[in-house]
């Protein structure tokens, strides 16, 4: 079976540029998490999804930071304009019901430069 | 709010040696906890998780972990260590379906 899927894997981009990863679920899977690993902050959730609707938003940054999930099957996270902070690495994780004893899988992540 | 804490930034061990990283935990109602494991330039792979049940989870790759409610640790053992268990490991506590991580602990083992 095929893991998350998380494209592209690289990303460098100037800062002002408008960014965009994207994440292919576990086939079945019905939550989908946004992460950001920084040496700074470590592993934080930025948001997530059950269903295809977002259920907590707390985590996304500020108004830059944006992300969808238009269905089962695909989510994005849009960062517009993006600043030389952002640079990080950007998980993709998804589960089965999004419950607390539910195991999240995670993507091989997108790693962000921001220049 | 619930938190973990990894105190360890790093652990050295022998080869063939035993392993320990720990993890305590701070919740409230039932501690739902997971070790994950990241290896360089690549994802978080899942190794374990206590919900309920037997205090002495198993779970990949030979590693096991104890759950320990009096003491509010989690922390991650394997018997013999392998040079290819060299990662950073992280501890994590699920709220409502979140995941809230440690700061890692890098495992280095050498030969």
């Amino acid at each position: 079976d095929a893991g998350v899927i998380q494209s592209p894997r690289h990303e460098v981009t100037e800062m002002g540029q408008e960014v965009t990863l994207r994440c292919k679920p576990i086939s079945g899977h019905n939550s989908l998490f946004w992460y950001r690993q920084t040496m700074m902050r470590g592993l934080e959730l930025l948001i997530y999804f059950n269903n295809n609707v977002p259920i907590d938003d707390s985590g996304m940054p500020e108004d830059r930071f944006s992300a969808k999930m238009p269905n089962a099957s695909f989510s994005t996270l849009k960062i517009q304009p993006s600043e030389p902070r952002d640079s990080a690495v950007y998980f993709c994780a998804s589960t089965f019901t999004g419950s607390s004893t539910d195991t999240q899988y995670f993507g091989p992540g997108t790693r962000l430069t921001v220049l | 709010a619930q938190s973990v804490a990894q105190p360890e930034d790093q652990v050295n061990v022998a080869e063939g040696n035993p392993l320990t990283v720990k993890c305590t935990y701070s919740v409230s109602g039932n501690p739902y906890l997971f070790w994950y494991v990241q290896y360089p330039n690549r994802g978080l792979q899942f190794l374990l998780k206590y919900i309920t049940g037997d205090n002495l989870v198993k779970g990949s790759y030979g590693f096991e972990a104890e759950f320990n409610k009096s003491q509010t640790s989690f922390h991650l053992k394997k018997p013999s260590a392998l040079v290819s268990d060299s990662a950073l490991y992280f501890c994590a506590v699920s709220q409502g379906g979140k995941l809230i991580f440690g700061q890692g602990t890098e495992l280095s083992v050498k030969p």
